[in-house]
């Protein structure tokens, strides 16, 4: 079995801060992790995913995302808020070991950058 | 290459009547999703293909849901008959699935605003 939960409907943060928005998965065998964004009114876009190698993924637009196994973690980080970076944000995750290739996607984030 | 395409961006209809939504995925991808987000229930998987047969088909719905891949470039999702609560955007995506499975990154359509009365 797969999952992941995004514990914030929302984050707030002022344009220029740093933002983080959190994302902890659970799986069976080793997890693909992935981040989406979603602008108003379009469909998801990818930002950036987790399948091996260095734990500090680094995606589009400035987001990286860090992969900490033992706290079973993905979350998305930017150094620098942008007002274009409000979106609605995913996460998702697929067992990589697994036979199925359906990822399951939280239920998204509401990042809110204030000016 | 154009991205995941689909039509109509939106329609409105009343209860009863039959909706068809149509996905022309990426070229070369062989799998694709069917998904359906509201605000209450966020994003659902309903069906996925995978080199044009239905793999899981757990998130339909119920029978007046139906969904088809008849050729690598094409699928429908139709809904018969339609209801208000069938109300929301449903998305389609593509993406290419191997067996080493590192690039199953999903690419989503614009989605489609169904509106039922």
């Amino acid at each position: 079995a797969q999952s992941v939960a995004q514990p914030e409907d929302q984050v707030n943060v002022a344009e220029g801060n740093p933002l983080t928005v959190k994302c902890t998965y659970s799986v069976s065998g080793n997890p693909y992790l992935f981040w989406y964004v979603q602008y108003p009114n379009r469909g998801l876009q990818f930002l950036l995913k987790y399948i091996t190698g260095d734990n500090l993924v680094k995606g589009s637009y400035g987001f990286e995302a860090e992969f900490n196994k033992s706290q079973t973690s993905f979350h998305l980080k930017k150094p620098s808020a942008l007002v274009s970076d409000s979106a609605l944000y995913f996460c998702a995750v697929r067992d990589g070991m697994g036979r199925s290739y359906i990822p399951t996607f939280g239920r998204g984030t509401s990042l809110i950058v204030h000016p | 290459d154009a991205g995941v395409i689909q039509s109509p961006r939106h329609e409105v209809t009343e209860m009863g009547q039959e909706v068809t939504l149509r996905c022309k995925p990426i070229s070369g991808h062989n799998s694709l999703f069917w998904y359906r987000q509201t605000m209450m229930r966020g994003l659902e998987l309903l069906i996925y293909f995978n080199n044009n047969v239905p793999i899981d088909d757990s998130g339909m719905p119920e029978d007046r849901f139906s969904a088809k891949m008849p050729n690598a470039s094409f699928s429908t999702l139709k809904i018969q008959p339609s209801e208000p609560r069938d109300s929301a955007v449903y998305f389609c995506a593509s993406s290419q699935m191997t067996s080493g499975a590192r690039t199953d990154t999903q690419y989503f359509g614009p989605g489609t605003r169904l509106t039922v009365l």
